[in-house]
């Protein structure tokens, strides 16, 4: 069964360094989400790709944060310079663009800063 | 905006009982899912149920299913003869259709559910 593949699965960093984060969608899917889930809540979503094209990043800080899916298949977020508060799980999903738009997700990203 | 309520923050059932986790949601939209997600401990979310807005008939999976009250924004999670894999968070999600496909998930806060033996 395909999934979706998420690098690196735990990343410690100290703070005002960079840190990068890698997604690969299951093949064929258009869609690909980042989202950014704090301890003990729910899921928020950074940025949407629909193929290559930023679809929605209206809540990516984006002072510090940035992602790119330049061919339109995986995907890399990052953060520069990372701060205290960045530490979180950072979730990556694909989905396709018909029914039944359901999203899978990858095993995350915990990262925590120092 | 949407919004999305979960108003347990915890649930606790014995094994081979049945439990309901709540949700409610607020919307503007007509065209619209929602969903059900799995997040068991350090393992990745997955997709219990989904339920389609323009349907009135609630959704099953083998010992899931869902009360769908569209008119009272509700949309509640039924787990029946409940197993010890069942113990995770639970969050309920919506996203609208657009006509390029779905938008984004808007999450509710997570019930954490612990199946004891």
């Amino acid at each position: 069964e395909a999934e979706v593949a998420q690098s690196p699965r735990y990343k410690i960093t100290e703070k005002s360094q960079a840190v990068a984060f890698w997604c690969d969608p299951i093949s064929g899917h258009a869609t690909l989400y980042w989202y950014r889930q704090i301890l003990g809540q729910g899921p928020e979503l950074l940025v949407q790709f629909q193929d290559e094209s930023v679809v929605d990043d209206s809540q990516l800080p984006k002072d510090r944060f940035s992602a790119e899916r330049l061919k339109g298949v995986d995907s890399t977020l990052k953060i520069q310079p990372a701060e205290l508060g960045d530490s979180a799980m950072y979730l990556c999903a694909s989905s396709r663009t018909i029914f039944p738009y359901e999203q899978y997700f990858g095993p995350g990203t915990r990262l925590t800063v120092t | 905006a949407q919004t999305v309520t979960q108003s347990q923050p915890e649930m606790s059932v014995q094994e081979a009982e049945t439990v309901t986790l709540s949700c409610t949601y607020d919307t503007s939209e007509s065209n619209y899912y929602l969903f059900w997600y799995k997040q068991p401990p350090s393992r990745q979310m997955i997709l219990v149920i989904r339920q389609e807005a323009y349907k009135q008939q609630n959704a099953t999976e083998n010992r899931f299913s869902v009360n769908f009250q569209k008119a009272a924004k509700s949309f509640s999670l039924k787990i029946s003869d409940s197993q010890l894999g069942d113990t995770a968070m639970y969050f309920c999600a919506f996203t609208r259709l657009t006509q390029g496909g779905s938008e984004k998930l808007v999450f509710g806060k997570g019930t954490k559910l612990t199946v004891n033996p």
